[in-house]
């Protein structure tokens, strides 16, 4: 199975910071990488699919880069609802593989 | 707009086996795999595997393997995962999510919690 290792794996910061939560994949997956975002006793949120494309009526304060092993996600200036954890997950193999989670907390 | 409604809460004992149910409504049954995640209580996801209701395929992560089966009922719009030997790791929400490929899990169900006890 290909693993997926986000890092890290919580972080603690203020309203208006910049995060940015990395994602890597154990071997090549192209561009096939999803972000999904979770708040407590919800079920997760897609966020972006295929590497680099925002889910609809996702703000465009979150961005993606990456592609091959090493991806990114990057809010630009955190909101109060943004505060959640967030999972990476690959499609590029039919075994489908989710990071392990970066939880962001409010500092 | 596009629902995934999954089955109530299931209390099992060791041994015993659950099926949990997954509604699809305001789309095409047929259009999208639907794929089983499960989190166990302040853990990560797990991803369990894969149907797609069209072709009855099936693809399941190998810890899986031999414990797990995942169905449909085409007629009714409803894809099924039924988990058996359960032990106290097994106590997790259960999610459902529809997945078009390249285009994620856009649509998940509300979660079943499902508690094993001994």
């Amino acid at each position: 199975d290909i693993q997926m290792t986000q890092s890290p794996s919580s972080l603690s910061v203020s309203v208006g910071d910049r995060v940015t939560i990395t994602c890597r994949a154990s071997q090549r997956i192209d561009s096939y990488l999803n972000w999904y975002q979770q708040k407590p006793g919800k079920a997760p949120k897609l966020l972006i699919y295929a590497a680099s494309n925002l889910q609809s009526g996702v703000p465009s304060r979150f961005s993606v880069s990456g592609s091959g092993t090493d991806f990114t996600l990057t809010i630009s200036s955190l909101q109060p609802e943004d505060f959640a954890t967030y999972y990476c997950q690959q499609s590029y193999s039919p075994s489908r593989t989710f990071g392990q989670g970066t939880k962001v907390e409010i500092k | 707009q596009v629902q995934l409604v999954q089955s109530g809460v299931e209390v099992k004992k060791s041994g015993a086996s659950v099926k949990v149910s997954c509604k699809v409504s305001g789309d095409t049954f047929t259009s999208y795999d639907i794929n089983w995640v499960r989190q166990a209580t302040g853990q990560g996801l797990e991803w369990m595997g894969w149907i797609n209701p069209n072709s009855g395929h099936t693809g399941y992560a190998q810890k899986f393997q031999g414990r797990v089966s995942m169905t449909k009922n085409t007629s009714i719009s409803t894809a099924y995962m039924e988990l058996s030997s359960l032990t106290s790791d097994d106590t997790a929400v259960y999610y459902c999510a529809r997945e078009s490929f390249l285009y994620g899990m856009d649509v998940w169900g509300q979660g079943t919690t499902v508690s094993v006890s001994s």
